[in-house]
């Protein structure tokens, strides 16, 4: 078990350029998460994953947003026409459940997005 | 949305001292409480949680104290140490989404010798 991984650790781009992050969950963990933390405040909630399925998404997750978790496994978070109010660093959490409620999340490093 | 209001922001101990951090909730149905520990440049590390069919729960240096009636809950550490130098966030359930958590805004602890 390695634990949740992020890809890239650090992305740096220009305003109006599209990025994608990569997260590799803690395997045959069946929930996901992304979350974005700003400086000095905790995470967000941006959406939610059990399987493949996209349970859930947070106001904050604009039209420029999206998120996608093929076959179950991996997620990758797109953001198009970046701006300089998604600089931010987007963190991925997986988590085991089999039935509802609440469970124990684990996060990756964190992918930090920096835009110019 | 649930509201997390957690204190203090900031707080500076003598090693050896007892580190003290609360947070208060709104509303939720689920009791599952966390606290996270994250570094500077890492994502956050769960600490130790607590569902409170019991009021506390102590892992080592580490207690929670859970207060249902007062929705407050807090995270005390024993004979704090450099190596604690961190910053904690407590959560709770998100209402009308029982899979997702509400981080409090944190609190950033150093630990002087």
């Amino acid at each position: 078990d390695t634990g949740v991984s992020q890809d890239p650790r650090h992305k740096i781009t220009k305003r109006g350029q599209n990025v994608t992050f990569r997260c590799d969950p803690i395997s045959e963990h069946n929930r996901l998460y992304w979350y974005r933390q700003t400086l000095g405040q905790g995470p967000e909630f941006l959406t939610y994953f059990q399987n493949e399925a996209q349970l859930e998404k947070s106001r904050l997750l604009s039209d420029r947003f999206s998120a996608e978790r093929p076959k179950g496994s991996f997620s990758t978070l797109e953001i198009q026409r970046t701006e300089q109010g998604d600089s931010a660093m987007y963190l991925c959490a997986s988590s085991f459940s089999l039935a509802g409620g609440t469970d124990t999340q684990y996060f990756g490093p964190g992918t930090r997005l920096t835009v110019l | 949305q649930q509201q997390v209001k957690q204190s203090p922001q900031s707080l500076i101990v003598q090693k050896g001292g007892i580190s003290i951090i609360n947070c208060a909730y709104e509303n939720t149905a689920f009791d599952y409480f966390p606290w996270y520990q994250q570094f500077p440049g890492k994502g956050p590390a769960l600490l130790i949680a607590i569902r409170p069919d019991v009021s506390e729960k102590k892992e080592g240096r580490f207690t929670i104290s859970f207060n249902k009636s007062a929705k407050q809950f807090s995270l005390h550490i024993m004979d704090s140490q450099p190596g604690d130098s961190a910053t904690y966030f407590c959560a709770a359930p998100s209402k009308g989404g029982y899979q997702k958590v509400t981080f409090g805004t944190g609190t950033k602890l150093q630990v002087i010798p």
